[in-house]
């Protein structure tokens, strides 16, 4: 099965700053998909932005965007002009195209400083 | 109208009892999986079901059995229930062959096991 690695447990970034958060996924496959959940509190679980593999220009959602790097098996985001608001849980997934097999990293923390 | 509900939300429960956690989406999607976040948030796949059919059964103990009655309910049931049992169960739903490929969730059911 696909592995998905967030070695950041934790990340603080102060309020209006830029941060990334690293992802890598270990899989054989070449067609698949990749995501970033957010889930704050609540426990909700929030579609953050997609990334199609064969797709090879990086999504990008307002002041979300993703460096998806293919070959080194690498699908970071960077949340630019951070809002006290983003403080949450953050997972980066990955779905195999052909079974319905999604699975999630271990998850980052985020902190937002004021 | 809630894209995937899950009930109930909060579950506290007796060592040794049966339980049922039920799901349902109404987002017309063929494909619905049960995941299990443990203390540490991380989320681990349980099961994924395709247009009724298993597709993913996770090494998970007999103790849980899902039923999916038809293609818009996953329930998951739970048989002489452990300490160990004690997590949030996510429900969630996807379609395979769309664009918009990503997982629905759930809001949780945060299981208690005293």
């Amino acid at each position: 099965a696909q592995t998905v690695t967030q070695s950041q447990p934790e990340m603080s970034v102060q309020e209006a700053e830029t941060v990334t958060l690293s992802c890598t996924y270990d899989t054989s496959e070449s067609d698949y998909y990749l995501f970033w959940y957010k889930q704050p509190p609540s426990r909700q679980m929030i579609l953050v932005i997609r990334q199609e593999a064969y797709k090879q220009q990086n999504a990008t959602e307002n002041r979300f965007s993703v460096n998806f790097q293919k070959a080194a098996k690498s699908f970071s985001l960077k949340i630019s002009d951070s809002q006290l608001g983003d403080a949450a849980m953050y997972f980066c997934a990955y779905r195999s195209r052909n079974n319905n097999d999604m699975r999630f990293g271990a998850g980052t923390r985020l902190t937002v400083k004021p | 109208d809630t894209a995937v509900s899950q009930t109930p939300k909060y579950l506290v429960t007796q060592m040794g009892n049966d339980k049922s956690i039920k799901c349902e989406q109404n987002l017309g999607h063929d494909t619905m999986y049960w995941y299990k976040q443990d203390s540490k948030k991380f989320l681990k796949i349980m099961f994924s079901y395709n247009n009724k059919e298993l597709i993913i059964n996770e090494t998970v103990p007999n103790r849980f059995s899902p039923k999916s009655p038809d293609k818009a309910h996953l329930n998951l049931h739970i048989n002489s229930l452990e300490l160990g049992d004690s997590a949030v169960y996510f429900c969630a739903s996807s379609q395979e062959g769309q664009l918009n490929t990503e997982a629905f969730f759930g809001q949780g059911t945060r299981l208690t096991v005293v």
